[in-house]
């Protein structure tokens, strides 16, 4: 069965400092893959997304992640996180069955020390 | 361009009631999921629409049903209201069939009391 695991339930680091939220996943097919943010009480925002080809890809607010087929991993990484970084992240297994849906992990809170 | 909108952004319904969640996509898109987002349930795919037709459900009673009208637009129906319906409930919409680039709105927050 397709699943989405994130480890970490709650990271804190310093403002400032670089910052790797753990994706793994477990799917069939080649993946299509996530990374959303959720700030309290709002829906998602979509932060990058990976298809195919260049395995490391860039999205907004400074963020970037690293498919590892390897590893059936995805992380999400940034040099140096700010306080507006704070929130919830969701990774994300999009399926390629008849359902086209979403397998979210259970999400990593992240907390930003000032 | 204006982003999935969902309305209303809070309700608060007695067990046993009904309610009508409604959400609007992005224009171009002809796909509506919904998604429920309860306490220490995480994201649970509800209902997916493309074309007017539900093509398929997740893991939920009947009493949570919907629609997807000419215009795209979309409606969550739950029926029979239970405290454990307390929850987020979030609309997203994609551009066709196939594509699970999904756009997400800021979600309608149910209690039920």
């Amino acid at each position: 069965a397709q699943s989405v695991t994130q480890p970490d339930i709650h990271i804190t680091v310093s403002e400032g400092a670089s910052l790797e939220l753990r994706c793994n996943y477990s799917y069939g097919a080649t993946p299509y893959l996530f990374w959303y943010v959720q700030s309290p009480g709002q829906g998602l925002q979509l932060l990058l997304k990976y298809f195919s080809g260049d395995t490391l890809v860039q999205g907004i607010k400074g963020f970037e992640a690293e498919f590892k087929r390897s590893q059936s991993s995805f992380n999400l990484r940034k040099p140096s996180v700010h306080w507006s970084d704070a929130a919830e992240y969701f990774c994300a297994v999009g399926l390629m069955d008849s359902s086209y849906k979403l397998i979210f992990g259970s999400g990593t809170r992240l907390l930003v020390r000032p | 361009e204006a982003g999935v909108t969902q309305s209303p952004t809070h309700l608060i319904k007695t067990r046993g009631q009904q309610v009508t969640l409604r959400c609007s996509p992005i224009s171009g898109h002809t796909s509506v999921y919904w998604y429920q987002q309860a306490l220490g349930l995480g994201l649970q795919f509800l209902l997916w629409y493309d074309e007017g037709e539900e093509r398929n459900r997740g893991n939920f009673p009947p009493r949570f049903s919907g629609r997807q009208f000419p215009n795209y637009s979309s409606e969550l129906n739950v029926n029979a209201l239970e405290l454990e319906d307390s929850a987020l409930y979030l609309c997203a919409s994609s551009y066709g069939r196939g594509n699970t680039e999904a756009f997400f709105g800021q979600g309608t927050r149910l209690t039920v009391v």
